[in-house]
């Protein structure tokens, strides 16, 4: 079963802009991280946040944690077309136990 | 960069018959899983393995789903049979042992008719 729920579901902007998604789970957790899908693709590892952090940054991107609400987002700045993905949230309550991911955001950024 | 690899891409297969996928994952990692994702949905585990072991199946339809990992290197996810609901795109991914971050393979796209 999903562990949680990616808000917006889909999202569109344009190229320059920043986008912003969210992601809410239900049980505690031991990392949040961040993939990206390309239509029919596989995943593609973006960034991990362990539970005792609340801010990470890598290039353009940021995530942020709140464990007490069960929140993550993830914070893509001045977007490309490139960046036209889906985009998903998973969790995991230790370093090797399967990942449990939300449903995702699809990122449309027009050019 | 090493990666992990699936074949084949993609398979369309009619209802009732037998459907093989391999995997082989990042050399030196001990953890691989496959994982089902319907259209629009994330991905759901069916099986982990360690090493040669299965860890965790209990997502695994058994009646018709197989998996293994013989030597503890490459793995083959089989349906025997399929049915119209297992159409969907099957994930294989690996990690080092103790490690969060997951490599995922470029996945088989499956299509039962």
């Amino acid at each position: 079963s999903q562990q949680g729920e990616e808000d917006p579901q889909a999202l569109s902007i344009q190229e320059g802009e920043n986008a912003t998604m969210n992601c809410s789970y239900k049980t505690s957790i031991n990392n949040l991280q961040w993939y990206r899908q390309n239509s029919g693709r596989g995943l593609v590892h973006l960034i991990l946040i362990r539970s005792n952090e609340r801010e990470k940054h890598s290039g353009r991107l940021r995530v942020t944690l709140d464990t007490s609400k069960k929140s993550s987002s993830l914070l893509i700045t001045a977007s490309r077309a490139a960046d036209t993905a889906s985009y998903f949230c998973a969790t995991d309550n230790s370093g090797n136990t399967p990942l449990v991911f939300g449903k995702g955001t699809r990122l449309s950024v027009i050019a | 960069e090493a990666e992990v690899a699936q074949s084949p891409r993609y398979k369309i297969t009619e209802k009732s018959q037998a459907v093989a996928f391999w995997c082989d994952p990042i050399s030196g990692h001990a953890t691989l899983y496959w994982y089902r994702q319907i259209l629009g949905q994330g991905p759901e585990l069916l099986v982990q393995f360690q090493d040669e072991s299965v860890v965790d199946d209990s997502q695994l339809p058994k009646d018709r789903f197989s998996a293994e990992r013989l030597k503890g290197v490459d793995s083959t996810l089989k349906i025997q049979p399929a049915e119209l609901g297992d159409s969907a795109m099957y994930l294989c991914a690996s990690s080092l042992f103790g490690t969060a971050e997951q490599y995922f393979g470029p996945g088989t796209r499956l299509t039962v008719t």
